[in-house]
């Protein structure tokens, strides 16, 4: 598609139940990031794939999250055992990538899905 | 952790003033970005500035950065009421990339 796609674009759970979050990126885009944005902060970063794989899972707040993109091209956020404090927007990034040292990434962000947990 | 902080955290100006906001970080990086966010919606890029740059213009956009400081401040001058968003810059180190907490602009006509 033209853009990053995210679904749902909202999602309320109760306490406890599994959720999935959607990202379909930019066609060709072998980067893709996922960040989480709670009210009035800026984007903080969970995860990042190139390719298939996870490059970097640092910003995984705890194993209740993971994250996967088997073929490359979409990624799933799966979060386990939902708890209040996981209600944010989800946002999901995808880039081309450039050599490390030409530097230049430049992402390109999903609309986002709004995560509610009662 | 986020990497970097801007601001003001808010920020209120007259339509045609010049608005300034400005972006700390706290480790080496390979280039800084400047994105913007409306309301309920997904950043967009505005501008890119690398480390060996001080500055850059973008239409009614200026970046500078000062590595020495790390520091880099955006200036979006004649502001018009459609300006009105939050504003974030983003340190990338290779292919990471980190936030600051925003500032959010609001531009009155």
């Amino acid at each position: 598609g033209a853009g990053v796609s995210q679904t749902p674009s909202n999602k309320v759970t109760e306490k406890g139940k599994y959720v999935e979050l959607r990202c379909d990126p930019i066609s060709g885009h072998t980067a893709l990031y996922w960040y989480r944005q709670s009210l009035g902060q800026g984007p903080e970063f969970l995860i990042y794939f190139q390719g298939t794989g996870a490059a970097d899972d640092s910003g995984l707040p705890n194993d209740r999250f993971f994250a996967v993109r088997p073929e490359g091209s979409v990624s799933t956020l799966k979060i386990q055992r939902t708890e209040r404090g996981d209600s944010a927007v989800y946002l999901c990034a995808s880039s081309l990538t450039q050599a490390v040292f030409s530097g230049a990434n430049v992402l390109t962000f999903g609309a986002g899905s709004r995560l509610t947990v009662l | 952790s986020q990497q970097g902080e801007e601001d003001p955290q808010a920020l209120s100006i007259q339509e045609g003033e010049n608005a300034t906001m400005n972006c700390s970080y706290k480790t080496s990086i390979n280039n800084l970005q400047w994105y913007r966010q409306n309301s309920g919606r997904g950043l967009v890029h505005l501008i890119l500035i690398r480390s060996n740059e001080r500055e850059k213009h973008s239409g009614r956009l200026r970046v500078t950065l000062d590595t020495s400081k790390k520091s880099s401040s955006l200036l979006i001058t004649a502001s018009r009421a459609a300006d009105t968003a939050s504003y974030f810059c983003a340190t990338d180190r290779g292919n990471q990339f980190y936030f600051g907490t925003g500032t959010s602009l609001t531009v009155i006509p």
